[in-house]
């Protein structure tokens, strides 16, 4: 099992600029995340989606858009990035009832210029 | 909202016993989660209380008081490889639809010396 991935690894962005992070996992997890990570503030919840074809906000939406069309996978989009996106992020996936035990994918580290 | 803290670093030598504490803030808290990541990596999974009281996962053990929101992470007989970040984690819901997301601490970054 690969659990969770993510691609691309790494990505440079100029301001203005989308692109789509992709993350998949093959755990069969029904909830899945996106977090973004900064220094010295943890992890914090961009969106999340309890199901195929459900998504809702987290902490920091702004910015961000998600779809998850398919159970194993969850993407989020950035639409006109910013220099403030510059981050590393982080999805994840759990079971319903184990919530607290969530399955990290490696993280995208993405600069935005 | 939610709020959490713990120390922003800690220091210790191999074979000793360090204790990283977390305080929280939280409306409907359902419980407290430990994740450890070392630098460059994700974030795993370490344990999980809902209850008061100590879980011991092999040299990891993690306590719970909810009557003091209060928590803590004991790392025994330390070694080289346990120098990472450690997150406390509140467990709390949102009452229009029921989900329990994470929120997350701002990271306790423990150094291992030798």
């Amino acid at each position: 099992n690969a659990g969770v991935t993510q691609t691309p690894k790494f990505r440079v962005l100029k301001t203005g600029q989308s692109m789509t992070l992709l993350c998949a996992q093959d755990m069969n997890h029904e909830y899945m995340y996106w977090y973004r990570q900064d220094p010295g503030m943890g992890l914090r919840l961009i969106h999340y989606s309890v199901g195929e074809g459900t998504t809702a906000k987290g902490e920091v939406p702004d910015g961000y858009n998600v779809s998850r069309l398919k159970k194993q996978n969850f993407l989020l989009g950035l639409e006109s990035a910013a220099p403030s996106q510059t981050s590393v992020y982080f999805c994840a996936s759990s079971y319903p009832d184990r919530a607290y035990e969530q399955y990290f994918g490696p993280g995208t580290r993405l600069t935005v210029t | 909202g939610q709020s959490l803290e713990q120390p922003s670093e800690v220091t210790a030598v191999e074979g000793a016993i360090v204790q990283i504490n977390c305080t929280y803030q939280t409306s409907g808290f359902y419980g407290l989660s430990w994740y450890q990541q070392h630098d460059g990596g994700a974030p795993t999974f370490l344990s999980y209380n809902a209850l008061d009281g100590l879980e011991e996962t092999g040299r990891f053990s993690s306590f719970l008081s909810r009557s003091d929101s209060y928590g803590y992470l004991l790392l025994q007989e330390l070694q080289m490889k346990d120098s990472a970040s450690y997150f406390c984690a509140v467990r709390g819901g949102e009452t229009n639809t029921g989900f329990q997301k994470l929120v997350f601490g701002t990271g306790t970054r423990l150094l291992v010396s030798p």
